[in-house]
């Protein structure tokens, strides 16, 4: 079965940098999320989409923007990257009908800030 | 202090034998429950949703108590390959935010 997709799988940057990371939600799916685990840490949730509009928000911080495109993948869009940015970023998506929200998440994308 | 609890364990395991433990959650209101496992810093796979009547889905049983406010998880027959960190979720809305517990870790040994 499909997958959610995440590109780049790892990514270095400077910091003051920025980064674009990339998500496809598994086909049929109309909700995009977005997870930030750092090391040794649960994932925090960042960000969520539903029908490419955003439906809730997170622990962003304001130097981070996403958004869903008509085929339904998102873009985490990073900048002015700090050290402590460096984390693993999660996407899931789920299908929003019925009472239970099943999230499935992406191989993550490794971002690493120097 | 988290809204999801969990034992950090680690659970050492015998092969074969069975393993339970639990989390609790701080927001009655919650609606979702789920439990994930995680590898090595992989992503967290969906291991199983829980529900109010409780499930089974093979080796692996999930209980609810709302008005403990806690749900659980059973382990028979462990093998080798269950060794992981399984994550306690909770949703609090609608939109499926999840809230995870820091995880739990077992270690199945021969």
């Amino acid at each position: 079965a499909a997958g959610v997709i995440q590109s780049p799988r790892h990514l270095i940057k400077e910091k003051r940098e920025t980064a674009t990371l990339k998500c496809y939600p598994i086909p049929r799916h109309d909700t995009v999320y977005w997870y930030q685990q750092g090391p040794g840490q649960d994932p925090q949730f960042l960000i969520s989409f539903y029908e490419k509009m955003q439906s809730d928000k997170g622990s962003i911080p304001d130097r981070f923007s996403a958004q869903q495109f008509s085929d339904y993948h998102s873009e985490l869009n990073m900048s002015s990257l700090e050290l402590g940015d460096s984390a693993l970023y999660f996407c899931a998506s789920s299908l929003k009908q019925g009472r239970v929200l099943e999230q499935y998440f992406g191989p993550g994308t490794r971002l690493t800030v120097t | 202090r988290k809204e999801v609890e969990q034992d950090p364990g680690p659970f050492n395991v015998p092969e074969g034998a069975t393993v339970a433990f639990n989390c609790t959650y701080s927001n009655s209101a919650s609606q979702s429950f789920f439990w994930y496992r995680q590898d090595c810093r992989k992503e967290p796979k969906l291991l199983m949703s829980v529900y109010s009547s409780g499930n089974e889905d093979g080796r692996f049983t999930a209980q609810l108590n709302r008005a403990s406010q806690y749900i659980s998880l059973l382990i028979r027959d462990s093998k080798l390959s269950d060794s992981a960190t399984y994550l306690c979720v909770v949703t609090g809305d609608s939109w499926g935010k999840l809230q995870f517990g820091a995880g739990t870790q077992v270690v199945v040994t021969p």
